[in-house]
């Protein structure tokens, strides 16, 4: 089973910001099948990022995922208030499919 | 666009079976690569259980696997989940989902709450 490891924890930031968000694997995600999602409280998880770097539809190009193999990141160029949320991270590239444990993204 | 719909009980006895309903609309469910339940016990992280193809092959989390059943009903366009042998453990809010290929899970149900308890 892949281990998702998501660092920080919370990340405490103003609009206007950038916020940069890190996804670890404890071992190659196969085909960079890596996904970022999106969710708010009382919310279903909203998909924002696939294969590592591709954005799914509707989803503001402020938006932005990189990496490969084992370190994946997603970036938010400029924090509009809408982005205060949890992001979580997910390979889906072997079975088992696993999540990483969020990183909150709060107002400073 | 395709939309998810989870129905069930919002309440199960400890010991006894979860079961869930995910009916699929505007979309066949004959049309996409695999249809996952993921799960989310209050104030925790995401967790996969397992997903089905429209053909009935389905893949399971092995931390569940024991007590997971999932089936696919073409004529209905849903598919389901049965968790046996629930405990409190097993409360929590679950989702079904949409994996289209390499592009993730793109639609998700709005999430259903099943709590257990006696």
């Amino acid at each position: 089973e892949i281990v998702l490891t998501q660092s920080p924890g919370t990340l405490s930031l103003s609009p206007g910001e950038r916020a940069t968000l890190s996804c670890r694997a404890s071992q190659s995600v196969s085909y960079n099948y890596l996904a970022w999602y999106q969710q708010k409280p009382g919310q279903a998880p909203r998909l924002l990022i696939y294969s590592a770097s591709s954005r799914a539809t509707g989803i503001p190009d402020r938006f932005s995922g990189s990496g490969s193999g084992t370190d994946f990141t997603l970036t938010i160029s400029r924090l509009e208030p809408e982005d205060f949320a949890v992001y979580s991270c997910q390979q889906y590239g072997s079975s088992p499919r696993t999540f990483g444990q969020g990183t909150k993204v709060e107002i400073k | 666009q395709v939309q998810l719909q989870e129905s069930g009980p919002g309440l199960v006895k400890p010991s006894g079976t979860l079961s869930l309903t995910c009916a699929v609309s505007s979309g066949s469910i004959s049309s996409s690569n695999w249809w996952s339940w993921v799960r989310q016990p209050p104030g925790k992280g995401l967790e996969w259980i397992g997903e089905i193809s429209h053909s009935g092959s389905s893949n399971y989390n092995p931390s569940l696997k024991s007590r997971v059943t999932m089936s696919v009903d073409k004529s209905k366009n849903q598919f389901s989940l049965n968790l046996s042998s629930v405990t409190a453990a097993d409360t929590a809010v679950y989702y079904c989902a949409r994996q289209w290929g390499s592009h993730g899970f793109d639609y998700w149900g709005q999430g259903t709450l099943v709590a257990v308890s006696s």
